[in-house]
């Protein structure tokens, strides 16, 4: 069975600083793997998308993942947190369906 | 980019009473409309999926017959809630497929049963 397991519940950085929001998957095969945000009472906006082309994925809005089959890691990653960058985000990956991570809260402070 | 859009985005209604949800695919033809279920503070949970002109498929544990998905066209998805209860409350989102493959997600609607 595959699953998506987020390492950390809530991340907490200063503005101006980078973001690290780590993921990792579970599967006997590489996945189609993303990463969504999700502002309060919003839906979810695509930020990047892994697909077995190149393993550094470049996102909206400065995010990047980096796809790591030795380590099943697909973590998401910012060089500069933005205030507005504040939300929830989630790891994605697909096989058929999509299998959703619990979530990680990122809290940007001034 | 592709949009997806829900109708209503929130919406209030006595315990026993039946609640229709939209889900519109705005600019482009979706044979696949997926519905997922968001607890506070949880992550989304694929309640069933729709595909066009055919019956929904639903995920163990949820209740076809209070939860009915109808995906009359390859814009249109609806979910009712019937007989809703409180516990019926929650945040309901939609998604849908594009030519791609990739799911666009509505913004949800937020459903809250007295």
């Amino acid at each position: 069975a595959q699953s998506v397991t987020q390492l950390d519940s809530h991340v907490s950085v200063s503005e101006g600083t980078p973001v690290l929001l780590r993921c990792n998957y579970s599967s006997s095969y590489s996945p189609s793997l993303f990463w969504y945000v999700q502002h309060p009472n919003k839906g979810l906006q695509l930020l990047l998308k892994y697909t077995s082309a190149a393993t550094l994925v470049k996102g909206i809005n400065g995010f990047e993942a980096e796809f790591k089959k030795s380590e099943t890691s697909f973590h998401l990653t910012k060089p500069s947190a933005h205030m507005s960058d504040a939300a929830e985000y989630f790891c994605v990956a697909r096989r058929g369906k999509l299998v959703f991570g619990a979530g990680t809260i990122l809290r940007v402070k001034s | 980019g592709a949009v997806v859009s829900q109708h209503p985005s929130w919406v209030i209604c006595k315990s026993g009473t039946s609640v229709k949800i939209e889900c519109r695919s705005l600019d482009f033809q979706a044979t696949t409309m997926f519905w997922y279920r968001q607890f506070p503070k949880q992550s989304l949970m694929l309640m069933a999926t729709s595909n066009e002109g055919s019956k929904a498929t639903y995920e163990q544990g949820v209740e076809k017959d209070k939860f009915l998905i109808n995906h009359a066209s390859l814009t249109l998805s609806t979910l009712t809630v019937t007989s809703a209860h409180p516990e019926d409350s929650s945040f309901y989102i939609c998604s849908a497929t594009g030519l791609h493959y990739e799911q666009y997600f509505g913004p949800g609607t937020r459903l809250t049963v007295t």
